[in-house]
């Protein structure tokens, strides 16, 4: 079993359009993370949920929302997408902070 | 505000030759620090932690890295590379916070040459 699984794991789609990402581990880990990495491979830190609330919020376009229904789960719904937002998202999870993060495989976005 | 840095964005080695990438941190407290290894499309592993306990830290596949907070430094060493291990490498610190925010270095790019 995937320990914490992404998907779509390839995205396409045109400019103004919204999508979603999903996200679900089965590790029981309180803590999930979204992250993005541009294509100079740099990672940051987008979002993060602890046990479905929200406790990390950077700096990122309102066009970006994220949505866990319990805490097994952590979508990311875009809107309006840009250009500018085709990168690789990852999805994590963690037991407690400071232990290391579980990442998924990644959603490669590509906007045209 | 913590943050790492890695030294260098590509390092090349011949098989069977010593890795050491390295990575310096900058931190107000006592740090977790981790590498992760990235191969080419593919998600990222963790290959080891230093949570304050030893500062030698054995890894996976051979990997390990030694916590030296008087250079505050935290490099990645192998003993003898693989074809295997050519991959992105990345030292990432935790702000250690009750949010678990890692920090993450540039990344290196490590070849292996036959």
């Amino acid at each position: 079993d995937t320990a914490v699984s992404q998907t779509p794991k390839y995205l396409v789609t045109q400019m103004g359009n919204d999508k979603s990402i999903k996200c679900e581990q089965n590790l029981g880990h309180d803590t999930m993370y979204w992250y993005k990495q541009d294509s100079k491979k740099f990672l940051k830190i987008m979002f993060s949920y602890n046990n479905k609330e929200l406790i990390i919020n950077e700096t990122v376009p309102n066009r970006f929302s994220p949505k866990s229904p319990d805490k097994a789960h952590l979508n990311l719904h875009i809107n309006s997408l840009e250009l500018g937002d085709s990168a690789v998202y990852f999805c994590a999870s963690s037991p407690n902070p400071g232990y290391g993060y579980t990442f998924g495989s990644g959603t490669r976005l590509t906007v045209v | 505000a913590q943050s790492v840095t890695q030294l260098d964005s590509h390092v090349s080695v011949s098989e069977g030759t010593p890795v050491l990438l390295r990575c310096n941190y900058s931190s107000s407290y006592s740090p977790s620090l981790f590498w992760y290894v990235q191969h080419p499309n593919k998600g990222l592993q963790l290959l080891l932690k230093y949570t304050s306990a030893a500062t030698l830290v054995k890894g996976i596949n051979g990997f390990e890295a030694e916590f030296k907070k008087s250079e505050t430094s935290f490099h990645l060493t192998k003993p003898s590379a693989h074809m295997s291990d050519a991959a992105e490498y990345f030292c990432v610190v935790s702000d250690r916070s009750n949010t678990g925010k890692l920090i993450f270095g540039q990344g290196t790019t490590l070849q292996v040459k036959p």
